[in-house]
């Protein structure tokens, strides 16, 4: 498949703590944000999303927290499994009209989880 | 439920050769679709977006084009591959939404030009 992530910043954890994976994002107009997962060879896999309104959210053993100050997006992943290893990617989206709403990801984080 | 499918998997070409990847979505209408490519160790690249048949925008300027013929359909083609077009080609839809909607992506094609 194909090597995602070659150069990526690696996260590595042991089974069953939590990882915490960060990402910056530059453009203060963006008010939509999504976490991805990426398996080699596969296609971006949605895991959350979180709108500029909101600080927090929850989805299954993931939380996204939002910090508009400081530009910084973190997805929190409980009991880390090991078919989690994966290259997780943020992505920012910018308001404007319903036709574009293109992504802009970030460089992608490697997470390893040793068993 | 929605489904994006996207061939081939893999495709090797000569350098100079044409190029025709496609991409279908089922089970919904009007989505908004892109076409991305991502170098290895890199994130991705929009290259392409549609938010209706025949309408066509183009991110960068490239040696590549994409068509829309139907609804749910996208094309990414090329008339001569170059070295440099070798990449991960992905696909994606979304709902039209001002506020913003996750895509979705498909499992991508593997470009490999010799």
């Amino acid at each position: 498949g194909e090597s995602v992530g070659l150069h990526l910043p690696t996260l590595s954890v042991q089974e069953g703590d939590n990882s915490i994976i960060n990402c910056a994002y530059s453009n203060s107009a963006s008010d939509y944000f999504i976490w991805y997962k990426q398996e080699s060879g596969k296609g971006p896999q949605f895991i959350i999303d979180i709108r500029s309104n909101m600080d927090k959210r929850q989805g299954q053993r993931v939380t996204v927290l939002l910090n508009k100050t400081v530009k910084h997006l973190s997805l929190q992943i409980a009991a880390t499994q090991p078919g989690d290893s994966a290259v997780y990617f943020c992505a920012e989206n910018r308001g404007g009209d319903t036709g574009r709403r293109a992504l802009t990801f970030g460089s992608g984080t490697r997470l390893q989880v040793q068993p | 439920s929605q489904t994006i499918h996207q061939w081939p998997a893999t495709l090797v070409q000569p350098v100079g050769s044409p190029l025709s990847l496609e991409c279908t979505v089922e089970g919904t209408s009007n989505p908004n679709l892109y076409w991305y490519r991502q170098a290895a160790g890199r994130g991705l690249q929009l290259l392409f977006y549609s938010v209706g048949i025949g309408q066509i925008s183009s991110e960068v300027p490239q040696n590549l084009s994409a068509s829309r013929p139907q609804d749910r359909q996208f094309i990414l083609s090329s008339k001569k591959l170059l070295l440099s077009d070798s990449g991960f080609y992905l696909c994606a839809w979304s709902r039209k939404d001002r506020d913003g909607q996750p895509q979705h992506f498909g499992d991508g094609t593997r470009l490999s030009i010799l």
